[in-house]
């Protein structure tokens, strides 16, 4: 699995966009990109996962660069429920049970 | 209400002591992991299971045994040869499916803390 880079720690004001980037240069062809969040003492939870194609769900968009080598996970209007561990995975896609191999992630805190 | 149960969440043990933590799903997934977190770390793999009675190890188990008696439980037991065992231990779930990605549900996860 491709190795990621994400910035340590970032803040955002409550009610503004959140855009957490992530670096994948050594991404492959076959690769998802793959974004987990982690709450304080809880377990993770899935938030949106890409291949080429920009994605958005109720929760997430996800901006992946058209080389693939770099993705952004864009939380609309960040509330402070959004402060967590945010994680970028990038991961073949498979039929057989595969770890996720999580990094340190960014902490995201949302400021009232 | 569907999802992964773990207990219990704040577990105490003295050095030298075996101790079983709990995993169930009611998910009717065929695949379960445990992972540790350390804290400021992410997770790591300890051992997973694609079918009853049948677990692969992970990055990480030395230390560590589990069974898989049923498909909706995965126990995990932290032996005396766990060198540094006090961490926060967390379960997850998935489907397997060809050719699609099967998103991993977490339980709330123990935290075992070793005296």
């Amino acid at each position: 699995d491709a190795k990621t880079t994400q910035p340590t720690s970032m803040d955002c004001a409550e009610g503004r966009a959140a855009n957490l980037p992530c670096n994948h240069s050594t991404i492959s062809g076959n690769e998802y990109v793959y974004w987990y969040r982690q709450i304080h003492s809880q377990g993770p939870q899935y938030i949106i996962h890409g291949l080429k194609n920009n994605e958005t769900n109720e929760m997430a968009s996800l901006i992946i660069t058209e080389d693939r080598k770099s993705s952004t996970l864009i939380l609309p209007h960040a509330t402070l429920r959004d402060t967590a561990v945010y994680y970028c995975i990038v991961r073949a896609s498979s039929g057989s049970a595969r770890q996720l191999t999580f990094g340190s992630g960014t902490q995201l805190t949302v400021l009232p | 209400d569907g999802g992964i149960t773990q207990s219990p969440k704040y577990l105490f043990r003295k050095e030298g002591q075996n101790v079983t933590l709990s995993c169930e799903q009611n998910l009717n997934h065929d695949a379960m992991y445990w992972y540790r977190q350390d804290p400021g770390q992410g997770l790591r793999l300890i051992y997973y299971s694609q079918i009853v009675n049948d677990f692969q190890k992970g990055d990480i188990a030395e230390g560590y045994s589990v069974s898989r008696e049923k498909k909706e439980s995965f126990p995990l037991t932290v032996t005396s040869a766990q060198k540094n065992p006090t961490a926060f231990y967390l379960c997850a779930s998935s489907k397997i499916s060809t050719g699609s990605y099967n998103e991993q549900f977490f339980g709330p996860g123990t935290r075992l803390t070793v005296l």
